[in-house]
């Protein structure tokens, strides 16, 4: 079964630094992929970046960076330059192909992010 | 772009009631999945589809139903509501060639 670690409930970030969320998973998949997922207020899940398992690089999109490391079975999310429109609660999530050959996310259970003046 | 509407963003009902919360993409997706989200929680599938009349049990089905008649519609129903229904509901969808999944705005769902 595949399970999604994130074990900070809630963080704060002073503006403009960098903030690091952790993510840790399990699988047995051999082909999985990573993604982080930002909710704010409003209640949208906005997608923000993907990471494959087999993906030699660590995904970087805009401000957000995925610190990939397979070994530990952590993929960490990389806030640089914090702004205020950050504050959001952030998902880690995997995906999998379930038997069958469809896919399946799993969630973790978010981390609040809070960004202070 | 893809676009996922769920026809209510709040919605509030009696216990007892039968429910149905709806999805609707636009994409052509395959897979299409409810989720449920609570504080403290994350979010937990309920059920997921991977094609037209095809649904498969997600990780808390109990007092759920689900129908997909048509491959851009996928129905949550609550077969009798209960207090302990009243949650955030999501749905997702995705393509085979997809990485991740598009999310409808969500329904907040209170079952008093």
């Amino acid at each position: 079964a595949q399970k999604i670690t994130q074990t900070q409930p809630g963080m704060f970030v002073q503006e403009k630094e960098a903030v690091t969320l952790d993510c840790t998973y399990d699988t047995s998949d051999q082909s999985y992929g990573l993604f982080w997922y930002k909710q704010p207020s409003s209640g949208e899940m906005i997608f923000l970046i993907y990471q494959g398992s087999y993906d030699e690089q660590n995904a970087t999109e805009g401000r957000y960076s995925l610190n990939f490391q397979k070994a530990r079975k952590s993929a960490n999310l990389v806030i640089s330059a914090s702004q205020l429109g950050d504050s959001a609660m952030y998902f880690c999530a995997m995906r999998s192909a379930h038997s069958g050959g469809y896919q399946k996310v799993t969630f973790g259970t978010g981390t609040k992010l809070q960004v202070i003046p | 772009d893809v676009k996922v509407t769920q026809s209510s963003r709040y919605l509030v009902k009696r216990t007892g009631e039968k429910v149905f919360l709806e999805c609707v993409q636009d994409m052509d997706h395959e897979n299409m999945f409810w989720y449920r989200q609570d504080p403290g929680l994350g979010l937990r599938l309920i059920y997921f589809s991977y094609d037209v009349k095809m649904k498969e049990k997600g990780d808390i089905p109990e007092g759920y139903s689900v129908s997909r008649e048509k491959k851009e519609r996928f129905s949550l129903i609550l077969e009798s509501a209960s207090t302990n229904q009243t949650s955030m509901y999501l749905c997702a969808s995705i393509g085979a060639l997809d990485y991740g999944y598009t999310f409808g705005s969500g329904t907040r769902l209170t079952v008093v």
